[in-house]
């Protein structure tokens, strides 16, 4: 595709279930990225994937958050045991190594009752 | 820990007049300040962007002043359009080769009316 793909658009899950969200990237693009929009709290960075160097994780809030990206391309946000406070949209972006614009997907509702 | 203060978190203003919407950082190591701009459902894009090496930069009715010695730096939409009214972040990134994470700010709702 054209831009950035995130599945699902929205997801609405019972607390202490685990979800996986899905970003497929700009083909060619080697730096991915997840944000977490929360109202009034900004873009909050998550995780960052640049080649096949280590992710930067420094921005995951809690263990029971944890993401993959597979082959250099399509990665997964997986949040294990969700609790009401991880109620946001989930953000994916990409980008060529430099200069630094990102691309974002539409995002991911996730909605934890 | 907050790197970039933006401000104001909302902003009303008429069709035809300019919008500022104010952004100051912390950490002096960033070396790039883009703004992105967000409609409703959508994903933030990328609108301006400047580097510390000039004070201005000008895109159509959209500029960025910058200010180094004060760490802050602006958007000044001019002749605001009711097309305008979304949601502004301005961001920073670091200068340290190989992390290019960007910092957002908190955003700016902006609403331009008639």
């Amino acid at each position: 595709g054209a831009g950035v793909s995130q599945s699902p658009s929205n997801k609405v899950t019972e607390k202490g279930k685990d979800v996986e969200l899905r970003c497929d990237p700009i083909s060619g693009h080697t730096a991915l990225y997840w944000y977490r929009q929360s109202l009034g709290q900004g873009l909050e960075f998550l995780i960052y994937f640049q080649g096949n160097s280590a992710p930067d994780k420094s921005g995951l809030p809690s263990d029971r958050f944890s993401a993959e990206r597979t082959g250099g391309s399509v990665s997964t946000l997986t949040i294990q045991r969700t609790q009401q406070e991880d109620s946001a949209v989930y953000l994916c972006a990409s980008s060529r190594r430099s200069p630094g614009e990102l691309f974002f997907g539409e995002g991911s509702r996730l909605t934890v009752l | 820990q907050q790197q970039v203060k933006q401000s104001p978190q909302s902003l009303i203003v008429q069709k035809g007049g300019i919008s500022i919407i104010n952004c100051a950082y912390e950490n002096t190591a960033f070396d790039y300040f883009p703004w992105y701009q967000q409609f409703p459902g959508k994903g933030p894009a990328l609108l301006i962007a400047i580097r510390p090496d000039v004070s201005e930069k000008k895109e159509g009715r959209f500029t960025i002043s910058f200010n180094k010695s004060a760490k802050q730096f602006s958007l000044h939409i001019m002749d605001s359009q009711p097309g305008d009214s979304a949601t502004y972040f301005c961001a920073a990134r670091p200068t340290n080769f190989g992390n290019e994470k960007l910092t957002f700010g908190t955003g700016t709702r902006l609403t331009i009316i008639p």
